[in-house]
């Protein structure tokens, strides 16, 4: 099994352009979210899902869009890019909504200039 | 929604056991305990979890007390790849909705 696997590794923007954050995992995990994570700061969760077609808001929302076609893979869009969004960008899966754990991917480090 | 209360440091000597606590007060019955640690430059990783009795696995035991208002995740014998910040976290809102919600956490250094 790859687990959860990311790409890209590592991405530079201009303010305002758009771009999808890939995630995709081959465990037949429920739940997938995704996090971001500023320089020294811990983990901020933007969005999650507990299934295929089902998604939320997670603490940071704004200026993200994600959707959840299939089981296997829960992109993440950012809409316009903002420096403010200059971050490394976690996704994370589990089997189920509460006695499981997270399995991480390896993070795409995003630049935005 | 159920909040945890960590220490923002601790200390250890390589070799030594290391009980890192954590308190959690408001944790509704449903609500599994999780650790997770995340090393320098690196994304975080899964150490432990458990709803109520204590838990064992290769990487560290996690001791919950019998309220449940507050759990201990115990490093058997610190090693310098040891040094990280550790997270305990529980589900925010409902168990249902599976959203894991990462505070500050505890550094943990390891001293040789």
């Amino acid at each position: 099994n790859a687990g959860v696997t990311q790409t890209p590794k590592f991405q530079v923007l201009k303010t305002g352009q758009s771009m999808t954050l890939q995630c995709a995992q081959d465990m037949n995990h429920e739940y997938m979210s995704w996090y971001r994570q500023d320089p020294g700061m811990g983990l901020r969760l933007i969005h999650y899902s507990v299934g295929a077609g089902i998604t939320d808001q997670g603490e940071v929302p704004n200026g993200y869009n994600v959707s959840r076609s299939t089981t296997e893979d829960f992109p993440l869009r950012l809409l316009s890019a903002a420096p403010s969004q200059t971050s490394v960008y976690f996704c994370a899966s589990r089997h189920d909504r509460n006695g499981s754990p997270l399995h991480f991917g390896n993070g795409t480090r995003l630049t935005v200039t | 929604d159920a909040k945890t209360t960590q220490p923002n440091s601790m200390e250890s000597n390589e070799e030594e056991p290391v009980h890192l606590p954590c308190n959690h007060s408001t944790i509704s019955g449903t609500d599994y305990i999780h650790w997770y640690r995340q090393l320098p430059s690196q994304g975080p990783e899964y150490v432990i979890h458990g709803l109520t009795s204590n838990v064992n696995n290769r990487m560290a035991s996690l001791a919950i007390a019998e309220d449940r208002k507050s759990s201990t995740l115990i490093l058997h014998r610190a090693t310098l790849r040891d040094a990280a910040v550790y997270y305990c976290i529980l589900p925010i809102g409902s168990s249902n909705t599976g959203k894991l919600i990462f505070g500050q956490g505890t550094t943990l250094q390891v001293k040789p």
